[in-house]
């Protein structure tokens, strides 16, 4: 059964730039939640989409947003990118927003310059 | 201060000792406690999770949760070289994927 996926693994971005930052859960999985890591803050939960709605949300900014597709699949995108924006992007999955297991992919780093 | 402490290490220990790695929270409301182990340059890979205080047990691992210290501990049995990650406590109030981490402590066995 294949893992949580995470598109693109590794890029580079200017300051003031956009990013969109994609993941496909475990097939089956519904819940999808972000997370930013970062040697500093550790892992912060982003938010968390359930059949494309957005359930939960944490302590960021608007200029971290998301969506979820209609086969679970999800994206998140940052706008106007800070330099400490620069972090590890970790999307984790889960059957349903109850389940306490969850699963995270591999991640997506960012360095912002 | 930070909804839940954890010491950032680096311990270091050799091979086949117990390793004891430990997380205090301040949350009142958290239900749920699991242990994270992540790989350098992978993601956070689930080891243990526990609802109640008590001890729960899978191999080598031990889970420990102390709801009235608010401490949470996970043992290491024979460590080997290949635990050398670090360990990422976390919790949650209930909303299963809205986690709260601990930092993280860096583990290294040694040969």
């Amino acid at each position: 059964k294949a893992g949580v996926t995470q598109t693109p693994r590794y890029l580079i971005k200017t300051r003031g730039q956009q990013v969109t930052l994609s993941c496909s859960p475990i097939s089956g999985h519904r819940s999808v939640s972000w997370y930013q890591q970062t040697p500093g803050q550790g892992l912060q939960f982003l938010f968390e989409y359930f059949s494309e709605t957005q359930r939960n949300k944490g302590n960021f900014p608007g200029r971290f947003s998301g969506r979820q597709f209609s086969n679970s699949r999800s994206e998140m995108n940052v706008s106007t990118l800070e330099l400490g924006d620069s972090a590890l992007y970790l999307c984790a999955s889960s059957l349903d927003s109850r389940e306490n297991t969850i699963y995270f992919g591999e991640g997506s780093w960012l360095t912002v310059v | 201060q930070k909804e839940v402490e954890q010491d950032p290490g680096p311990l270091s220990v050799p091979e086949g000792a117990i390793v004891s790695l430990n997380c205090t929270y301040s949350n009142s409301a958290f239900q749920y406690f699991m242990w994270y182990r992540q790989y350098s340059r992978k993601g956070p890979e689930l080891l243990m999770y526990t609802y109640s205080s008590g001890n729960k047990e899978d191999g080598r691992f031990t889970a420990q949760v102390d709801k009235s210290s608010k401490y949470i501990s996970l043992f290491i049995r024979d460590s080997q070289p290949s635990d050398s990650a670090t360990y990422l406590c976390a919790s949650n109030t209930g909303t299963a994927s809205k986690l709260t981490f601990g930092t993280g402590t860096r583990l290294q066995v040694t040969l």
